[in-house]
């Protein structure tokens, strides 16, 4: 079937403007997770929906980063006013939680440039 | 909190050399552990997990991990390298009970040399 999928692969924008990032997950996973990948930093956890409960978002880095997920299914995270320092991939992963054992399936990830 | 370190950012092996790539965690419960593989321009693949079944947990590609309590470790081995096995390998502690999300390590870079 299909796997996780996001878009676009690829992006490149100036500093200072707002970026959308989708993420399409596999049917029928209830969990949704976003993380992002950057030299510096290694992977790190940024926001996790599951089902209709509140997200945590205990890992975006700033106020200028949201994340939504609409319908139970696609998500889009925004980053606003980028800046340089939020070049990095942005990975998205989908699951069933199943017994506290999650495991997670990860999109090919986009590329975000910053000029 | 828990917490992964992998031992050596690199590793390079001869083709039909032994791999070992390093991962030590911190967990205050019980943890799930994890191996993902990324190949260049792609997204992780899942090789294995630990659940507190079997210890030693067999993988997709002929790896295997060894979950030891004692040592806090998490070890991946494969007999033999192939050319094919060169990537990049994440170690990964569920970071939550409550959420699941991913705890990585810095990552181990793996070059097979023919």
């Amino acid at each position: 079937g299909a796997g996780v999928s996001q878009s676009p692969s690829n992006k490149v924008t100036e500093k200072g403007k707002d970026v959308e990032l989708r993420c399409d997950p596999i049917s029928g996973h209830t969990a949704l997770y976003w993380y992002r990948q950057s030299l510096g930093q290694g992977l790190e956890f940024l926001i996790y929906f599951q089902g209709n409960s509140a997200p945590d978002k205990s890992g975006l880095p700033s106020d200028r980063f949201s994340a939504e997920r609409t319908g139970g299914s696609v998500s889009t995270l925004t980053i606003q006013r980028t800046q340089q320092e939020d070049s990095a991939v942005y990975l998205c992963a989908s699951s069933i939680p199943s017994g506290g054992a999650y495991e997670q399936y990860f999109g090919p990830g986009t590329r975000l440039t910053v000029t | 909190a828990q917490s992964v370190t992998q031992l050596g950012s690199h590793v390079s092996v001869s083709e039909g050399a032994l791999v070992l790539l390093r991962c030590n965690y911190s967990s205050s419960v019980p943890p799930y552990l994890f191996w993902y593989v990324q190949y260049p321009n792609q997204g992780l693949q899942l090789l294995l997990k630990y659940t507190s079944a079997a210890t030693l947990v067999k993988g997709i590609n002929g790896f295997e991990a060894e979950f030891k309590k004692s040592e806090t470790s998490f070890h991946l081995t494969k007999p033999s390298a192939h050319m094919s096995d060169a990537a990049e390998y994440f170690c990964a502690v569920h970071g939550s009970s409550n959420t699941g999300k991913l705890i990585f390590g810095q990552g181990t870079t793996l070059q097979v040399k023919p």
